[in-house]
């Protein structure tokens, strides 16, 4: 069965440092894949997606994301987190059909 | 405006009572969603509906029913054989199910269930 896997389930960092959050997935075909982010009290939202072409994906707020076929990998990343960027971030895969499935999330709390 | 909402926000039940979760999209599409987002579990797919009169189990669909007797609403039903339906349940919408993959999914704000 297809899965997404998040390593980094809970990340800590100051303002003005980098982030970088992983994602892989389990999948051999063509995949689409999608970061949505959760602030706090907020509705899910895309940040950003990839279909196809240029594998490096830039999002809403600086957020960008590589896709790299041979490690099954789309991690998220940001030069310089902001304290407003303190939310619950998920990675999801689209296989196929309508389905997406996400991974387990990850919690980033930025402290100012 | 044009979006997804779930009603109530926060709903409170007793052990062995059947509550039914509204989810309503004016976004006109045709594909509907009903997750359920457990802590350090992500979110997982519980029924879904690609069109009207028709919808299919996903991968926790035990316990739950649905209906989509109308394009903008996908009720959500918990019923009482669901063993642990305390969580929060999360409705979206895509304008299209399995035709095309290029479209994202949009949330609604979701309800708290908690059952007492």
């Amino acid at each position: 069965a297809q899965s997404v896997s998040q390593h980094n389930h809970h990340v800590i960092l100051s303002e003005a440092a980098s982030l970088e959050l992983g994602c892989n997935y389990s999948y051999g075909g063509t995949v689409n894949l999608f970061w949505y982010v959760q602030y706090p009290g907020q509705h899910l939202q895309l940040l950003l997606k990839y279909f196809s072409g240029d594998p490096l994906v830039k999002g809403i707020k600086g957020f960008e994301a590589e896709f790299i076929k041979s490690k099954f990998s789309f991690n998220l990343r940001k030069p310089s987190v902001q304290w407003s960027d303190t939310a619950e971030y998920f990675c999801a895969v689209k296989v196929n059909t309508d389905k997406l499935i996400f991974g387990t999330g990850t919690r980033l709390q930025v402290f100012p | 405006d044009g979006g997804i909402t779930q009603s109530p926000k926060y709903l409170f039940r007793k052990e062995g009572q059947n509550v039914t979760l509204s989810c309503e999209q004016n976004l006109n599409h045709d594909a509907m969603y009903w997750y359920r987002q457990d802590p350090g579990q992500g979110l997982r797919l519980i029924y879904y509906s690609q069109i009207v009169n028709d919808f299919q189990k996903g991968d926790i669909a035990e316990g739950y029913s649905v209906s989509r007797e109308k394009k903008e609403s996908f009720p959500l039903t918990v019923t009482s054989a669901q063993k642990n339906p305390t969580a929060f349940y999360l409705c979206a919408s895509s304008i299209e199910g399995a035709v095309s993959s290029y479209n994202e999914q949009f949330f609604g704000p979701g309800t708290r269930l908690t059952v007492l």
